[in-house]
């Protein structure tokens, strides 16, 4: 079956632009999960989504960090004002309560911030 | 706090030889554990888990990790390393689901 899906899989822009990306869970996940890995780094958490629940948003760096799930399906992160330091891969996950907390990951999106 | 180590950001191993990729967590609680492999330009693959059975767990390509609640260590091993493990390594725990904490991470390079 289909896996989790990240768009655009590449993404330059200009230091002050905003950016919106996009995950596409599996089907019936109820769990999302947003990381962010900076070269060299592992991955740090950013934000989780389970069900309709409020969001776990512990993890955001900034202000300019936000991210939404529409309908308990779609995500998409959206980070203001972008910055350099913000260049990093941007990884999504999902999982299916009950299944130990498996995480399925997609390939990521790459950002870099001119 | 929780936190998970991963000695050793680079190791080599000849081809053929023992795999053993180091993982320590901090934490009185034992959590659940993991190991992911990443191979470049693309996401995580889960390797393994640890869920409060067996402590000596099997996962995909000959991979398996001994979880040790006295050394609170998770490492992970291989016998015979093939070229194609070469790849980014990463240890992870969680305890309720809803944060995880990964190490930095390996990189295995596999000498013909």
């Amino acid at each position: 079956g289909a896996g989790v899906s990240q768009s655009p899989s590449n993404k330059v822009t200009e230091k002050g632009k905003d950016v919106e990306l996009r995950c596409d869970p599996i089907s019936g996940h109820t769990a999302l999960y947003w990381y962010r890995q900076s070269l060299g780094q592992g991955l740090e958490f950013l934000i989780y989504f389970q069900g309709n629940s409020a969001p776990d948003k512990s993890g955001l760096p900034s202000d300019r960090f936000s991210a939404e799930r529409t309908g308990g399906s779609v995500s998409t992160l959206t980070i203001q004002r972008t910055q350099q330091e913000d260049s990093a891969v941007y990884l999504c996950a999902s999982s299916l309560l009950g299944t130990s907390y498996e995480q399925y990951f997609g390939p990521g999106t790459r950002l870099t911030v001119t | 706090a929780q936190s998970v180590t991963q000695l050793g950001s680079h190791v080599s191993v000849s081809e053929g030889a023992l795999v053993l990729l180091r993982c320590n967590y901090s934490s009185s609680v034992p959590p659940y554990l993991f190991w992911y492999v990443q191979y470049p330009n693309q996401g995580l693959q889960l390797l393994l888990k640890y869920t409060s059975a067996a402590t000596l767990v099997k996962g995909i390509n000959g991979f398996e990790a001994e979880f040790k609640k006295s050394e609170t260590s998770f490492h992970l091993t291989k016998p015979s390393a093939h070229m194609s493990d070469a790849a980014e390594y990463f240890c992870a725990v969680t305890f309720t689901g809803n944060q995880f904490y990964f190490g930095t991470g390996t990189s295995l390079t596999v000498i013909p």
